[in-house]
Formats: structure tokens, sequence, C-alpha cells
């Protein structure tokens, strides 16, 4: 069992460069959900879907965009990265009801320079 | 927006011992969701423990337990016999249960040292 996994791992990019952080889950799982980690800081949630063709932005959403074409795949995409989107990045994922546990991806950690 | 506190940047534990983790949060609402998830150095978030607002007893999963304190807005880790493998950052994270609620709110984290 997979779980969520994320690809790549990490990732180094230039200012003004795009690039796609891919992440899937083999769970069937409705809600999915892209969060960032700053150092000091806890995870801050980026954008979210409850489901295939549904997506809601979260507390950080700008420079960010996602979409949801398949109820396994919730890839976050970077127009055009700037230094300010050097962070860890998760996605995670669980069943609609909130009373579910959240299951998270091992991270990507990317490096705008 | 919730708020979720954790005031201690780090402890530090030695091995086979107890040490508690504290964490206070900010909410108006009466039902929601606590929990503490784990982040060893691997960088994978891995959930600890789970606590229901509406459930009066407290939370164990075998060496974790919580100190849940509803109306002091305090829901503090419990960590005993404490192993090497138990270091890690540890994260306090908050969710409503409303419908239609999907932000996990979290803490700023303690790292946790255990000292053989």
């Amino acid at each position: 069992n997979a779980g969520v996994t994320q690809t790549p791992k990490f990732q180094v990019l230039k200012t003004g460069q795009s690039m796609t952080l891919q992440c899937a889950q083999d769970m069937n799982h409705e809600y999915m959900s892209w969060y960032r980690q700053d150092p000091g800081m806890g995870l801050r949630l980026i954008h979210y879907s409850v489901g295939a063709g549904i997506t809601d932005q979260g507390e950080v959403p700008n420079g960010y965009n996602v979409s949801r074409s398949t109820t396994e795949d919730f890839p976050l995409r970077l127009l055009s990265a700037a230094p300010s989107q050097t962070s860890v990045y998760f996605c995670a994922s669980r069943l609609r009801d909130s009373r579910h546990i959240q299951y998270f991806g091992a991270g990507t950690r990317l490096s705008v320079l | 927006a919730q708020t979720v506190t954790q005031s201690q940047p780090e402890m530090s534990v030695q091995e086979a011992e107890t040490v508690t983790l504290s964490c206070t949060y900010d909410t108006s609402e009466s039902d929601y969701y606590l929990f503490w998830y784990k982040q060893p150095p691997s960088r994978q978030m891995i959930l600890v423990i789970r606590q229901e607002a509406y459930k009066q007893q407290n939370a164990t999963e075998n060496r974790f337990s919580v100190n849940f304190q509803k109306a002091a807005k305090s829901f503090s880790l419990k960590i005993s016999d404490s192993q090497l493998g138990d270091a890690a950052m540890y994260f306090c994270a908050y969710r409503s249960a409303k419908t239609g609620a999907n932000n996990l709110f979290f803490g700023t984290g303690t790292r946790l040292t255990v000292i053989p």
C-alpha cells in the first residue's frame, strides 16, 4: 500500500522557472491538500480539493495553482518560481469526513535561487 | 482563524524517562479534533495520537498519552519510557469538526532530543 506519494523529493529552480510537484494517493481519498513548511513555523495550507474537479484556496495560495482531474492525483504548479517559495512541500489526503486521519506524503524540498 | 501555540521550541529527555510536550490552542468552537504529529529527520509526518473534543477521556496509544483540558484549551503530549527513536520534531494540530472544515492548523513544533 503506497499511501501518498510525492515526486520529486528534491528540486532546485531558478527564479522565474515553472514546475509541477506531483502528488498521488491510492487510498481512494476524496480530500487532498498541499501544505508548505518553513523554518520555525508549522505547516500552512496552500490549496485543497474535496473531490475531482473541485479545488479551493487555503491560507497561503498566492503563486500556486492546482487542479484535480482524477481522485488519485493532485498536482501543485508553480508558474513563476520566486525565492519566497523555497520551502518543504507536503501533500496530504484523507476521507471526506473530517473525523478521519490525514495521511502525509514524504515531502518535496524545493529551493528557488 | 484558529491558532495553535507550542511554547517549548526544544525539549530533552533521558532515555527511559517521561517527558511532556505542551500545546495550547484558541478556538470558539465546541467540536473539533486535536492531533500530535511526529516528524523525524526523514521529514515524514507521522500521526502519533488524536483526540476528539467531545470525548472527555484522554486518548492513549501505547507509550503516548494526552492530557486534554478543554476549558483551558490545553492539549499536552506525554511520552513514557522514552526511546531513542522518539527523537523528532513534534507538532500539535487542530481541525474543526464542522462540515466542510478543511484546514489543519499547526503549531510551530517542539524538537525533542532523547539522551542515551
